[in-house]
């Protein structure tokens, strides 16, 4: 156990709906992550939180949007995805936002799957 | 263009043997390089890093060898056992300018 929490575990959604990925950590970081990962691509850094501002927007697609109400938690909201947005979305958090996330704790991921 | 060119894909190696994985990187900008381990249902865990101001870090029987010149680091594993068996991903960050890049990811296999 990492300390930091994702759920679902997994979800299956249409394009037509509206979701959203939560994620919690217990580490007292101050940085947190968003991070898709696909199959046989480089994982991809989406959006990333410090103090609860949002520092960087990797020009992710505007039906992902994500917020961060506190430090300890990070929500991804979805909305009208594509198929091509299945994956595995992975939250992780560290102490500091530098150097950019190395150092971060990761969750064990939500498998999103759009039909 | 990937920044990051990780090989290979795929690593099988027998119990006791000698892992290598192998990363390649253009931006000389890059000042910080870890690799991450991942097991099945489970994200990325942080393994070893290093800097490009040493040429080998060792950590158990983890080891990073970093040839800054030619742009290439890699990662061994000594004495590789079946619990090592996981995707290894490398990465290069900048530490100013928001740069972040993982390579591909390499499964390995260890066979007992």
């Amino acid at each position: 156990e990492t300390g930091v929490t994702q759920t679902p575990r997994h979800l299956v959604m249409g394009m037509t709906n509206k979701k959203s990925l939560k994620c919690e950590q217990h580490l007292g970081h101050n940085a947190m992550y968003w991070y898709k990962q696909s199959a046989k691509k480089p994982l991809e850094l989406m959006f990333v939180y410090n103090f609860k501002e949002q520092t960087e927007n990797n020009s992710v697609p505007s039906r992902f949007s994500p917020e961060c109400p506190n430090s300890s938690h990070l929500f991804l909201h979805l909305h009208t995805l594509q198929p091509e947005d299945s994956a595995l979305y992975l939250c992780a958090s560290s102490q500091e936002s530098r150097p950019r996330g190395a150092e971060a704790f990761f969750g064990q991921g939500t498998r999103l799957t759009v039909v | 263009q990937q920044q990051v060119k990780q090989s290979p894909q795929s690593l099988i190696v027998q119990k006791g043997g000698i892992s290598i994985i192998n990363c390649a990187y253009e931006n000389t900008a890059f000042d910080y390089f870890p690799w991450y381990q991942q097991f099945p249902g489970k994200g990325p865990a942080l393994l070893i890093a290093i800097r490009p101001d040493v040429s080998e870090k060792k950590e158990g029987r983890f080891t990073i060898s970093f040839n800054k010149s030619a742009k290439q680091f890699s990662l061994h594993i000594m004495d590789s056992q079946p619990g090592d068996s996981a995707t290894y991903f490398c990465a290069a960050i900048r530490e100013s300018g928001n740069q972040f890049y993982f390579g591909t990811g390499t499964s390995l296999t260890v066979i007992p």
